[in-house]
């Protein structure tokens, strides 16, 4: 069964801290993979996409995203967080049949 | 550009009860999702429409949940009778292929059932 894992269920941080969120995949095919975020009182949205190419994506908000194919991964990272990073990501993928499968989440916690 | 619109935002019922949802998708979009997210998980997807048809069910207890997207606009979940385990947020959210698409999801609505 496809599935996916985020390695950290809450990540607490100071303001300029590096961020490296975990997200593994359990999926022998090609995949789209994605990560998601939705802040305090929002809705979700997506923070960056990789579907081919430079394994190495970037997103809004200074994120980015390397996808290892041999290691099933695409961890998130941020070099320098803010408090406005505070929120909730979610690491997910989708394969041929075109459903998104989502991890539990991180919850990230901005100190300032 | 407008995005998803989902109502109630909130809702609280008790067990045994009936509770519907409802969705209007971003205008133009023809494939419509709905996702479960129960507390400390991530959403699961409950069921996919691509216009007014089901692509997806495999995911629903179709014991006591059904959605229906009759004019391959508006969208409503609708659960009968709820149990105590349906407490979660529901996400409405849609694209504008199937293959490909980022997916734009509304703002849930939470169920609480008592």
């Amino acid at each position: 069964a496809q599935s996916v894992s985020q390695h950290n269920h809450h990540v607490i941080l100071s303001e300029a801290a590096s961020l490296e969120l975990g997200c593994n995949y359990s999926y022998g095919g090609t995949v789209n993979l994605f990560w998601y975020v939705q802040y305090p009182g929002q809705h979700l949205q997506l923070l960056l996409k990789y579907f081919s190419g430079d394994p190495l994506v970037k997103g809004i908000k200074g994120f980015e995203a390397e996808f290892i194919k041999s290691k099933f991964s695409f961890n998130l990272r941020k070099p320098s967080v803010q408090w406005s990073d505070t929120a909730e990501y979610f690491c997910a993928f989708r394969s041929n049949d075109y459903k998104l499968s989502f991890g539990a989440g991180t919850t990230v916690t901005v100190r300032a | 550009e407008a995005g998803v619109a989902q109502s109630p935002r909130y809702k609280i019922i008790e067990k045994r009860q009936s509770v519907a949802f409802w969705c209007n998708p971003i205008s133009g979009h023809a494939t419509l999702y709905w996702y479960q997210q129960i507390l400390g998980q991530g959403p699961k997807l409950l069921i996919q429409f691509q216009n007014n048809g089901v692509v997806d069910d495999s995911q629903l207890p179709k014991d006591r949940f059904s959605a229906e997207r009759l004019k391959g606009v508006d969208s409503t979940l609708k659960i009968q009778p709820a149990k105590l385990e349906d407490s979660a947020v529901y996400l409405c959210a849609s694209s504008d292929r199937t293959s490909g698409s980022e997916q734009f999801f509304g703002p849930g609505t939470r169920l609480t059932v008592l």
